[in-house]
């Protein structure tokens, strides 16, 4: 099976820009988890996507949004891009039955 | 406090040699525990994942899980030089948003 994709793999933002992250993943499965990694604060969890509804969101501000379509490939969205914002934007996806999330590459956003 | 807390290391140990990593977590909810591996510059790869009491074993590794003292463990044994990574304790509420550790970063030395 092929894995969590992730796109595009490196993006150069200027402050109070947006940016759309695209994920696929791992067929069959539904669930989509997205997370943020810094050297500062590590991992930090996002938001969960399942069957394109939102069931779950991390303490970050209203500029993170997210959506999912009826095919399970996901997006974030960034408005108002600070530079606290660059960071690795990583995907994760897992089968509706198990607990196991896989990561993809993700997406590294420098934000200038 | 930390709600995953790990030792952030190095963790240095001879090739051959049996490595241990360490995590503590607070929430007496959590229900599922993960070990991921993280190399420089890439995304973390699950390595593990125990859910109940006890150990369990997979190859060279075995994961460790006590929920009374909430304390979850790693252990690889016969480490190889291409086991040196930072190594990320995750922990699932049931939420399916997991609460990652700061990792361990190890290395193995030839």
């Amino acid at each position: 099976k092929a894995g969590v994709t992730q796109t595009p793999r490196y993006l150069i933002k200027t402050r109070g820009q947006q940016v759309t992250l695209s994920c696929s993943p791992i067929s069959g499965h539904r669930s989509v988890s997205w997370y943020q990694q810094t050297p500062g604060q590590g991992l930090q969890f996002l938001f969960e996507y399942f069957s394109e509804t939102q069931r779950n969101k991390g303490n970050f501000p209203g500029r993170f949004s997210g959506r999912q379509f009826s095919n399970s490939r996901s997006e974030m969205n960034v408005s108002t891009l600070e530079l606290g914002d660059s960071a690795l934007y990583l995907c994760a996806s897992s089968a509706s039955s198990r607990y196991e999330q896989y990561f993809g590459p993700g997406t590294r956003l420098t934000v200038t | 406090q930390k709600e995953v807390e790990q030792n952030s290391g190095p963790l240095s140990v001879p090739e051959g040699a049996i490595a241990s990593l360490n995590c503590t977590y607070s929430d007496r909810v959590s229900q599922s525990f993960f070990w991921y591996r993280q190399y420089s510059g890439k995304s973390p790869e699950l390595i593990m994942s125990i859910y109940s009491n006890g150990d369990k074993e997979d190859g060279r590794f075995t994961a460790q899980l006590n929920k009374a003292s909430q304390y979850v463990s790693l252990l690889i044994r016969d480490s190889q030089p291409s086991d040196s990574a930072t190594y990320l304790c995750a922990v699932d509420t049931g939420r399916r948003a997991l609460t990652f550790g700061s990792g361990t970063r190890l290395q193995v030395q030839p």
